[in-house]
Order: structure tokens, then sequence, then C-alpha cells
């Protein structure tokens, strides 16, 4: 696989807290995502990109942010996180027209 | 934006027993992937189609790209309890983004020994 490691693996914070969700991925591929998992919803998009300094909106954007500054790590951020964001997040690597591979996701629980 | 139908969202079988899942779609798609998630892991890819009609296995896996490039189907012969997990299905658009990767809503599997 991508060998996409994701930090840390769980996460307990307060509202209002800003959290930052970190991955690195060793294939040197040139696409980043990032992801969150709801029960019953599935994968929705948050961020992706393409190559180092690219940023792209998803599905679902609004309340986070990314930054991209090396080809091998993207970084997500919650600048004031809210309960609703309580969810589990994944990150994937991937080139053009092949599938992504994913990480084994960040629990993250607002209190 | 694109939907995904996938079904159903969660079974019950008998270790030993076939298993057949779906994935409907709205409009069409170049890619259709089947990734596995176990509890506590990130997904895991299982198999990857191309191409409208193709016929793809891995090993106990069979998955097929429907013809209309609208739906596909993921089959899993002769299950065996480490095929518990969660079964997604995504279906990928090509083009000039070419990132676009809508994922169904899962079907949960459970297999009784």
């Amino acid at each position: 696989d991508a060998d996409v490691t994701q930090t840390p693996r769980n996460r307990i914070t307060k509202t209002g807290k800003r959290i930052m969700l970190e991955c690195s991925q060793t294939k040197g591929h040139d696409r980043m995502y990032w992801y969150r998992q709801d029960p019953g919803l599935g994968l929705r998009l948050i961020y992706y990109s393409f190559d180092v300094k690219d940023i792209n909106k998803g599905e679902i954007s609004d309340g986070y942010s990314v930054s991209r500054q090396a080809q091998a790590k993207f970084s997500l951020s919650l600048e004031s996180a809210i309960p609703n964001q309580t969810a589990l997040y994944f990150c994937a690597a991937g080139q053009a027209g092949s599938p992504q591979h994913f990480g084994d996701g960040t629990r993250l629980s607002i209190l | 934006g694109q939907q995904l139908n996938q079904s159903p969202q969660s079974m019950f079988i008998q270790e030993g027993e076939d298993v057949s899942m779906n994935c409907t779609s709205s409009s069409i798609f170049n890619t259709w992937l089947w990734y596995k998630q176990d509890p506590g892991e990130g997904p895991v890819l299982l198999i990857a189609l191309y191409k409208a009609g193709e016929l793809t296995s891995n090993g106990r896996l069979t998955a097929q790209f429907g013809i209309t490039r609208k739906d596909s189907f993921l089959n899993i012969s002769a299950s065996i309890p480490s095929d518990v997990g969660i079964y997604f299905c995504a279906g990928q658009l090509s083009g000039g983004s070419n990132y676009k990767l809508t994922f169904g809503k899962g079907t949960l599997l459970t297999v009784n020994p």
C-alpha cells in the first residue's frame, strides 16, 4: 500500500480548541486527501491536494483547513473545534488514474 | 451531486455461505472500486474495475463493472469469519480534475462461525 501514516490515532479535546491532524506517506504519491467518516454516512471528502501548495475544497470543507508544504505531508486543522466535528478522519494518497490508499484513521472526540 | 446507493446495509450470514452486494449510481463512472474496512483500521482496496463489463476476481472475491457504467457488484464465495467488516463501493470519474471519488454508505458483513 501507500504506507500512509496518521497521527494521532486518537484525540479527545474540548470545544473551541485548535487541533491539527497529521498525515504522511512514503510512496511519493502526488495526490493526498482528507475524509471524514460518520456512522451511516460513509466517507465524505473534506479537502484534497494534487501537489505541494495545491489545495482544493471537497464536499464538507467548512470549519476545516489544510496545509501541504511537502509532497509527503498533508495536515488537517480544526481552527475552533465543535462537537459535531466528532468523527473518524482518514487521510489517503494516490496517483492520477490509480486508486487511493488510506491510513488507519484518527478518532477525534470533541467534548 | 452524484449519489451511490449501496445495498444491503448489513448482512448476517453463516460461515461457508456466498455473499453478494451491489452499488448503483444516478450517473456514470469511469472506475469502480471496492474497499473493505476492519474495525479500527482504514479502508483497504480489494478490487479495482476500469472498463464497462469487466469482471475481476481476487481470491474468493469477484466484482463486475456494470455495462451501463452505473452499477457494480461484489461477490464473496465461501465466506469465512475474517470476512467480517464493512465493505464500501466507490465510483470515480476521470477528467480534468481526475479526483472525484464518491463512496457508498457501506455494507456491514457479519459471519457466524
